[in-house]
Order: C-alpha cells, then sequence, then structure tokens
C-alpha cells in the first residue's frame, strides 16, 4: 500500500511570510497527526484529526498556526506569519485507529528553514 | 503529565553485537501502550516495537526485543546482532487511549563495522 505522503520535501522562506504544508495519508486511516520536530528533539504533536473534526490541538500555536483536513482524507498545516523559531521538520503521520496500540505511519517530512 | 525520557543522546556498538536504548516514562494513566521508532536520515519514522501496559511479556520483533519493567516506568529497547543499516535516532513514544503520543528526544545509533 502507498505511504504517507507530504509535500514539498524542503522549504526555505523569509520570516513573516506564510507557508503550506500538505499530506496525504494512508487509504483508509481516520487519524491523521501533524507532529513539529526541532532539530535534536523528537517530534511535539501539534494536532491530531478524527477523520475531518480536531480531536487535539492544545499544543497548536493557533495565532500562526492553522491546519484543515478537508472531507477526512487530505490535510493542510499553515504557518503565517512564520518566526525564526518554526525552523523544523513538519511530520504528518496517520493511523487507521486512535487507540494506545495502534501505531502511526510517518511520512517523510518536509524541512522548513525559515530566515 | 505524561513525560517520555531518553538519557542517552549517542550510542556507539560494534556490528554484530547487541546493544540496549534506555526509555523511561511517566504517566499516571494505568492503560498506555509503548513504542519504539527508527528514523533514519531520510526523514521518516519506521515502527519497529509495541508494548501495551497490560502485556505480561515482553515483546518481541525479529531482532527487536523490549526489555519493559513496569514497576520501574521503563521499557528500554535491545537491537541484537547490530547491522550497519540499524544507524539512525531512535525514538521512544507513549501513547493513550485517545491515540496521542508522546516522544522522548531519542538516541543516535552508530554500529561500527
Amino acid at each position: 500500500e502507498a505511504g504517507v505522503a507530504q509535500s514539498p520535501r524542503y522549504k526555505i522562506i523569509e520570516k513573516r511570510q506564510s507557508v503550506a504544508f500538505w499530506c496525504n495519508p494512508i487509504s483508509g486511516h481516520a487519524t491523521l497527526y501533524w507532529y513539529q520536530q526541532i532539530l535534536g528533539q523528537g517530534p511535539k504533536l501539534l494536532i491530531q484529526f478524527q477523520n475531518n473534526g480536531v480531536v487535539d490541538d492544545s499544543q497548536l500555536p493557533k495565532d500562526r498556526f492553522s491546519a484543515e483536513r478537508l472531507k477526512g482524507v487530505d490535510s493542510t498545516l499553515k504557518i503565517q506569519p512564520a518566526k525564526l523559531e518554526d525552523s523544523a521538520v513538519y511530520l504528518c503521520a496517520s493511523s487507521h485507529r486512535r487507540q494506545r496500540n495502534t501505531e502511526a505511519f510517518f511520512g517523510q517530512g518536509t524541512r522548513l528553514t525559515v530566515v | 503529565a505524561q513525560k517520555i525520557t531518553q538519557t542517552q543522546p549517542g550510542m556507539f556498538v560494534q556490528e554484530k553485537e547487541a546493544v540496549t536504548l534506555d526509555c523511561t516514562y511517566d504517566t499516571s494513566d494505568p492503560s498506555y501502550g509503548l513504542f519504539w521508532y527508527k528514523q533514519p536520515s531520510s526523514g521518516e519514522m519506521i515502527f519497529l516495537i509495541y508494548q501495551g501496559s497490560y502485556d505480561q511479556q515482553n515483546a518481541t520483533e525479529g531482532r527487536y526485543s523490549l526489555n519493559f519493567q513496569k514497576a520501574r516506568k521503563s521499557a528500554n529497547l535491545v537491537i541484537s546482532a547490530s547491522q550497519l543499516g540499524d544507524s539512525a535516532m531512535y525514538f521512544c513514544a507513549m501513547s493513550f487511549n485517545a491515540g496521542k503520543s508522546t516522544f522522548g528526544d531519542g538516541t543516535t545509533l552508530t554500529v561500527k563495522p
């Protein structure tokens, strides 16, 4: 089966600009996650969707970050305006159910550099 | 609050030897799952092994085994017969019934020929 697809792989923008990342999860996976991974750290959950509804966005900086999952499939994560500290890898993951014993499948990530 | 601690920023192992990567966790929830993921330089996270909090036996998947000590809140990953392709970052993660996961900061494993 096809894995989680993310684009772009790399993005360089200037601070205060906006950027958007796209994710296509594994077919049939109802749960979708966006993680932020700063260099040298583990992934930090930004937002979790169940189908097209938000389950958890407690760590999403809502003044600048937004995410949507239209029709419960593809998802887009946007940053506007970007700050230097947003430089990180943004990982999208999906799983077929929202339970503790279900592993997540990850995309290759988008590496964002804010200059 | 849930927290995962990986105290080894970097580890070296000789090819064909075994290595243990440490993971301790903190939670007051009795129902949780523990995962190990591998992240090669290409960036994607690859699922390795899972252990449930109620599982009586330690999980094993091929060359990977999880040394689960519930009373000590530790879930160490053991890789037997290391291969050069095992060189990567390894992350321990904890998940709960809502599916939310918390990750540690990882251990970089380098396998020497």
